[in-house]
């Protein structure tokens, strides 16, 4: 069984630009999240998917930040423009049914903003 | 909102000696469950805890859920150079599991 992917691995932009990035969960897993990680820090929500409904993006700074996860399968978090603190691994997780609460990382986007 | 504090933050151990890492939320929690992340990798599920009070173990690691669930450890014994990474307890009040900052396991050879 494939994991979660997520692409790209690595990503370097220089502020002020637009980047995006993918993340295909694992196949039948109805929840998927998005967590930002800084460096020595733990992973921090951003927004939360049931299928297709955002149902909690409370954390998502929505004045540059996007995510959208149409038909409820993969998903795609923009940030438009990027900022130099927005420098850090980008991770998607999904989980399924019938385990919450054990959720499946992917190997996440590492963000350099110069 | 809900906080979620783990300690240490560093811990630097010989192989062959006990380890342990605690995490101590500010609510209670509906369960805890706990990951690893190896350098560089990302992080893997390892258990997941719910009942007040529970133990679990996965031969040398040994995870508890306090009484009053808002606290939890992770226990290894003797450690051993495969167990380095960064161990992140992730307390869930509602739906969102708010994970703690992590104990960040160094063993020397």
């Amino acid at each position: 069984e494939a994991g979660v992917v997520q692409s790209p691995r690595y990503k370097i932009i220089e502020k002020k630009q637009p980047v995006a990035f993918w993340c295909n969960p694992i196949s039948g897993h109805n929840t998927l999240y998005w967590y930002l990680q800084n460096l020595g820090q733990g992973p921090e929500l951003l927004i939360r998917y049931e299928n297709e409904e955002a149902v909690d993006d409370s954390q998502l700074p929505k004045d540059r930040f996007s995510a959208e996860r149409l038909k409820g399968v993969d998903s795609t978090l923009k940030i438009q423009p990027a900022e130099l603190g927005d420098s850090a691994v980008y991770l998607c997780a999904s989980s399924s049914e019938l385990a919450p609460g054990e959720l499946f990382f992917g190997e996440g986007s590492r963000l350099t903003v110069l | 909102g809900q906080q979620v504090m783990q300690i240490p933050q560093y811990q630097h151990v010989q192989e062959g000696e006990d380890f342990t890492t605690y995490c101590n939320s500010s609510t209670t929690l509906s369960n805890i469950q706990w990951y690893k992340q190896r350098p560089g990798g990302h992080p893997v599920f390892l258990i997941q805890l719910v009942k007040s009070g529970e133990v679990k173990k996965q031969k040398r690691l040994t995870f508890q859920f306090g009484e009053a669930k808002k606290n939890s450890s992770l226990h290894i014994t003797a450690t051993q150079t495969t167990d380095v990474g960064t161990y992140f307890c992730a307390g869930r009040r509602s739906y969102i599991p708010t994970f703690g900052r992590g104990t960040s396991l160094i063993v020397h050879p």
